[in-house]
């Protein structure tokens, strides 16, 4: 199962974009890069996910190089209430075996936006 | 009002007692999973459920039980084999375990009294 790497933390102001960048060297050709955010005592929600080139819905953006050994989570003009731990997946789709429900959450990336 | 609920919010536990959360879902889904999370770590996963009335290990099983006898429940029991059991446990489903997207519950806070 492909771990991913990203940075600990990250801290921003409000107006600004956020770009947090996830490597994940060992990808697989049916894995798919899926993104989560986390408030503190709540459980993770599902932001985005996406397979190759760029994906955007109304809260976020998720760029995918030709590659795909890494992407960028794209947080356009943050506010206070993005504060969260955001967390970098890559996750196979229709697959079955030892991978079933095997989503591997790392430490994630705390992000903090400060006024 | 489709969803996925866990209670209680908080629970104790005395030393030696096994205690069971409880995780509900209304979505129709046929995976349920359970997860623990400690202070500044990531997500780890006990137990998961592809269907009824099965279920497999996840990395840190140990001290833990599940049962699936309904497709909306799927309960946690923190057996007092679990020596290190505060922690907040999170419950989630999804449409399948196949890598869909997963929906998580609130959460239970255990603490050991």
């Amino acid at each position: 199962l492909a771990k991913t790497t990203q940075p600990i933390s990250m801290d921003s102001y409000e107006g600004q974009e956020v770009n947090i960048t996830c490597s994940h060297n060992n990808i697989a050709t049916n894995d798919y890069i899926t993104w989560y955010q986390q408030f503190p005592s709540q459980g993770p929600r599902f932001i985005i996910q996406g397979y190759k080139t760029k994906v955007t819905n109304e809260v976020a953006s998720l760029f995918i190089p030709a590659d795909r050994k890494s992407s960028t989570l794209s947080l356009p003009r943050v506010s206070l209430s993005d504060t969260a731990v955001y967390y970098c997946l890559v996750v196979p789709r229709g697959g079955g075996g030892s991978t079933l429900g095997r989503l591997y959450f790392g430490r994630g990336t705390q992000l903090t936006v400060w006024p | 009002d489709g969803g996925i609920t866990q209670s209680p919010k908080y629970l104790f536990r005395k030393e030696g007692q096994n205690v069971t959360l409880s995780c509900e879902q209304n979505l129709n889904h046929d995976a349920m999973y359970w997860y623990r999370q400690d202070p500044g770590q990531g997500l780890r996963l006990i137990y998961y459920s592809q269907i009824v009335n099965d279920f497999q290990k996840g990395d840190i099983a140990e001290g833990y039980s599940v049962s699936r006898e309904k497709k909306e429940s799927f309960p946690l029991t923190v057996t007092s084999a679990q020596k290190n059991p505060t922690a907040f446990y999170l419950c989630a489903s999804s449409i399948r375990a196949t890598g869909e997207t997963q929906y998580f519950g609130p959460g239970t806070r255990l603490l050991v009294l």
